[in-house]
């Protein structure tokens, strides 16, 4: 069974600091994983999708990263406009058809 | 474009009545599935479809059906709501390119209570 854990569950930063999101999955060969951000109240947004070990992708302030374990989400001096939260989920080989997310970590920055 | 579009945004339901929830997409994915979030958590993955004519059960299908008749719509319907349903309910969408099905597009919800 494909699992995803995401840490922290909280997380909150001052405006500025650094700080990166963790992704854990085991899955029966990744076929590809997202990450994805919710604002409260709002369906899920696209951020980046990973293939392979040792891809990275970046857009603004974040990075992801990933290895074959785990993926990071890392975010450079964050602004308040970055709180949300953040969904990582993966696609496994054995079911093109089924993601299974991670319970999110949830990003307050504050000023 | 609308993208993807859920009706109703927010519903009450006594428990033992039936409802559906509407799901369209105008960007002709092939892909469709449908979730529901309880506080706290993440999506859990109810059913989904990778065409018109074909569905399949996902995480947590029980109480749940689901048909695809056209490639844009994707109706959620609850035969006989409980108290375990209450939940805010996400419809998604995707494209395939390769034999991967891409990032979903994902609505803005429904929330649902059942008392």
């Amino acid at each position: 069974e494909d699992q995803v854990t995401q840490s922290p569950e909280a997380l909150r930063l001052q405006e500025g600091e650094s700080s990166s999101l963790n992704c854990s999955y085991t899955v029966s060969g990744l076929r590809g994983l997202f990450w994805y951000r919710q604002d409260p109240g709002k369906g899920p947004e696209f951020l980046f999708t990973l293939y392979s070990a040792g891809e990275e992708k970046e857009k603004e302030r974040l990075k992801a990263t990933l290895t074959k374990k785990e993926s990071f989400l890392h975010i450079t001096a964050p602004k308040p406009e970055d709180s949300a939260t953040y969904l990582c989920a993966v696609q496994a080989n054995t079911n093109a058809g089924k993601s299974t997310f991670g319970d999110g970590t949830t990003l307050t920055v504050k000023p | 474009n609308a993208g993807v579009t859920q009706t109703p945004k927010f519903q009450v339901l006594k428990t033992g009545q039936s409802m559906t929830l509407q799901c369209a997409q105008d960007m002709n994915h092939e892909y469709m599935s449908w979730y529901r979030q309880d506080p706290g958590m993440g999506l859990r993955l109810i059913h989904y479809s990778v065409g018109a004519g074909i569905t399949d059960q996902g995480e947590v299908p029980n109480g749940y059906n689901v048909s695809r008749s056209t490639t844009e719509d994707f109706p959620l319907r609850l035969l006989s709501a409980a108290p375990s349903q209450t939940s805010v309910y996400f419809c998604a969408s995707s494209y395939s390119l390769g034999g991967l099905y891409n990032e979903q597009f994902f609505g803005p919800g429904t929330r649902l209570t059942v008392l």
